[in-house]
């Protein structure tokens, strides 16, 4: 079985542009999240996203977005990028709520 | 609300040696557990997980980890530290769709 799949892995992006992430989960999985690693902050959850849905949110701006296709592949985006956006960010796919979540490689930003 | 603390934050040990990463969690609710492990420039890999059932579980490359309610604790060991474990390690606990994490354990292993 195929595991968590983010893409691209590394993107370097200028302040005030935006950046859009993708994150394919294992396959029967229809629960996605998202988490921002910095060495600051260490991990913080964005959102989760089950069925298309967004069941649960963090603590992030409203600049953080993202969405869920039916296919359960996930989109993450990030509008007027600041330097403090620069993270590692973490896809997480599980079947459910309560249940082991499995993470993929992540995607590297940096924002210069 | 959850959290969770992990003692110290770089834990050396010798090849060959036990290892021990302590973690300690709050949770108003039965809690769900879990260890991971991130190598650089990797994401986590599941070591391990706690959902209900018996307290000592085992995990993947010879870890395992035992639940104790009372201490609100579920530190990790190993008997055997190798030199392909240096890594950091992350405790982390979960509610319905959010997992919180520690602030990461980085093990140092020495020939």
């Amino acid at each position: 079985k195929a595991g968590v799949t983010q893409t691209p892995r590394y993107l370097i992006k200028t302040r005030g542009q935006q950046v859009t992430l993708s994150c394919s989960p294992i396959s029967g999985h229809r629960s996605v999240s998202w988490y921002q690693q910095t060495p600051g902050q260490g991990l913080q959850f964005l959102f989760e996203y089950f069925s298309e849905t967004q069941r649960n949110k963090g603590n992030f701006p409203g600049r953080f977005s993202g969405r869920q296709f039916s296919n359960s592949r996930s989109e993450m985006n990030v509008s007027t990028l600041e330097l403090g956006d620069s993270a590692l960010y973490l896809c997480a796919s599980s079947q459910d709520m309560n249940t082991e979540a499995f993470f993929g490689q992540g995607t590297r930003l940096t924002v210069v | 609300a959850q959290s969770v603390t992990q003692l110290g934050s770089h834990v050396s040990v010798s090849e060959g040696a036990l290892v021990l990463l302590r973690c300690n969690y709050s949770s108003s609710v039965p809690p769900y557990l879990f260890w991971y492990v991130q190598y650089p420039n990797q994401g986590l890999q599941l070591l391990l997980k706690y959902t209900t059932g018996a307290t000592l579980v085992k995990g993947i490359n010879g870890f395992e980890a035992e639940f104790k309610k009372s201490e609100t604790s579920f530190h990790l060991t190993k008997p055997s530290a190798h030199m392909s474990d240096a890594a950091e390690y992350f405790c982390a606990v979960r509610r319905y769709s959010t997992l919180t994490f520690g602030k990461g354990t980085m093990l140092l292993v020495s020939p």
